[in-house]
């Protein structure tokens, strides 16, 4: 199994731009989850899905839209990139949506605003 | 905001010893968990415990848990190089409907061969 794939797994883009992150996790998990790791302030969620179908906004959704037409498939988009979009992002998914299930990762991917 | 707080930042010790590091958190959880992320990856699960539970171990790895203090320990015993990595925990919080972890700003182990 790959478990949770990432890609790109790096990525300039120009103030303005917009993208896709793409998340696929191959477990049939039910939950997905996308985090941002800045320096020094941890990760932060910025959206989850508890489902197909299913998503809601985290702690930092600004800036980012999801959906999740499939159980596998979790995409983030940024809409128009600013600076501060400058980060690494990790999605991770876990087997059900009950509180508190240790997550899988991605490897990440590496995002720079310029 | 942080939930889980790890302390120290950075820590660096020669291989065979012991390597402690604790979380502090703020709200009451469901329940709390460390990951690993070696540099340039994903993080790793390493362990579960769980709010009615004082301590567990997995191999070389204890956690403790004291929800009276709202704390944890990873204690990582007998390092080796490999465990060279940085090491966050995470908390299940019971007051928030988002089913997430919060996760703290980690600690940063260097394991000197």
């Amino acid at each position: 199994n790959a478990g949770v794939t990432q890609t790109p797994k790096f990525q300039v883009l120009k103030t303005g731009q917009s993208m896709t992150l793409q998340c696929a996790q191959d477990m049939n998990h039910e939950y997905m989850s996308w985090y941002r790791q800045d320096p020094g302030m941890g990760l932060r969620l910025i959206h989850y899905s508890v489902g197909a179908g299913i998503t809601d906004q985290g702690e930092v959704p600004n800036g980012y839209n999801v959906s999740r037409s499939t159980t596998e498939d979790f995409p983030l988009r940024l809409l128009s990139a600013a600076p501060s979009q400058t980060s690494v992002y990790f999605c991770a998914s876990s087997y059900s949506a009950t509180r508190g299930q240790p997550q899988h990762f991605g490897d990440g991917t590496r995002l720079s605003i310029l | 905001s942080q939930q889980g707080e790890e302390d120290p930042q950075a820590l660096s010790i020669q291989e065979g010893e012991n390597a402690t590091m604790n979380c502090s958190y703020k709200t009451s959880i469901n329940n709390l968990q460390w990951y690993r992320q070696n540099s340039g990856r994903g993080l790793v699960h390493l362990i579960l415990i769980r709010s009615n539970e004082r301590e567990k171990h997995s191999g070389r790895l204890r956690v403790t848990l004291d929800t009276s203090k709202k704390s944890s320990s990873l204690l990582i015993t007998a390092s080796r190089a490999a465990d060279t990595a940085s090491y966050f925990c995470a908390t299940s919080p019971m007051d928030t409907g988002r089913r997430a972890l919060t996760f703290g700003s980690g600690t940063r182990l260097q394991v000197q061969p």
